[in-house]
């Protein structure tokens, strides 16, 4: 059973990066057909794709328009875990924030979730 | 950019069939969107139910499935129940990326 934990601060200050991280378990980080992929959601902008990282012999990432230029999403191998993380936050990055997997195999979609965390940008 | 359209509410009578469908401001939803829906609960991170179209998700009961309908996909739930009662999104990949609809609030009454 795949299992993502998420783990990161609630509070952000404006023009401040947002730093959140998801650990796997149940799957190999290095897999060959999944992509680890982080979500948001807010009242404001609903539910939004932020970007997502895979490996393919080599680690790759794609991003949203949205957000492309303030945000990296980047594994730490050693420990199993994605990271992301999002500059020049204002408050309209305030939202619950989600990890999940897609796990390809020619098909695309989320069949694992993270539990959500509420980032609230605030001074 | 591309918007993905829901309606975005809908209601149906317990024991009825309602479809709920997902389509594209340009162009039409083919199976090489791999459209996949999902149900959420206030408080709870999104629940999968179908994905690549037509396929249910484990665990998921018979009463939901998904298709193709005209330009669009959909999802149709047949005799539907309370606890049915939830916000439902689609999802499509396009350009190597995913996107939203804007989700449907369906209530059961």
């Amino acid at each position: 059973q795949v299992q993502l934990q998420q783990s990161g601060p609630g509070l952000v200050k404006p023009s401040q990066t947002l730093s959140l991280s998801c650990a796997i378990s149940g799957d190999d980080i290095f897999s060959n057909s999944a992509a680890w992929n982080w979500i948001r959601q807010s009242p404001s902008r609903g539910l939004e794709w932020l970007g997502r990282t895979y490996y393919r012999a080599k680690w790759y990432d794609d991003y949203a328009v949205s957000v492309k230029g303030r945000i990296t999403i980047s594994p730490d191998t050693s420990k199993s875990q994605i990271s992301l993380q999002l500059n020049s936050v204002t408050p309209e990055d305030t939202a619950v924030y989600y990890c999940a997997r897609d796990p390809g195999y020619w098909q695309h979609f989320f069949d694992y979730w993270g539990q959500g965390t509420l980032v609230t940008v605030s001074s | 950019q591309t918007v993905v359209t829901q309606e975005p509410s809908f209601s149906v009578s317990p024991g009825g069939t309602v479809t709920l469908t997902c389509g594209l401001s340009s162009g039409s939803v083919s199976t090489s969107y791999h459209p996949s829906w999902y149900q959420q609960t206030p408080g709870q991170a999104p629940r999968t139910l179908i994905y690549s179209t037509n396929t249910r998700s484990s665990g998921v009961p018979e009463r939901f499935s998904g298709s193709i309908l005209g330009n669009k996909a959909a999802l149709t739930i047949t005799g539907a129940q309370a606890d049915d009662e939830s916000h439902y999104y689609c999802v499509l990949y396009m350009g190597g990326g995913f996107v939203f609809g804007g989700g449907t609030k369906l209530t059961v009454l």
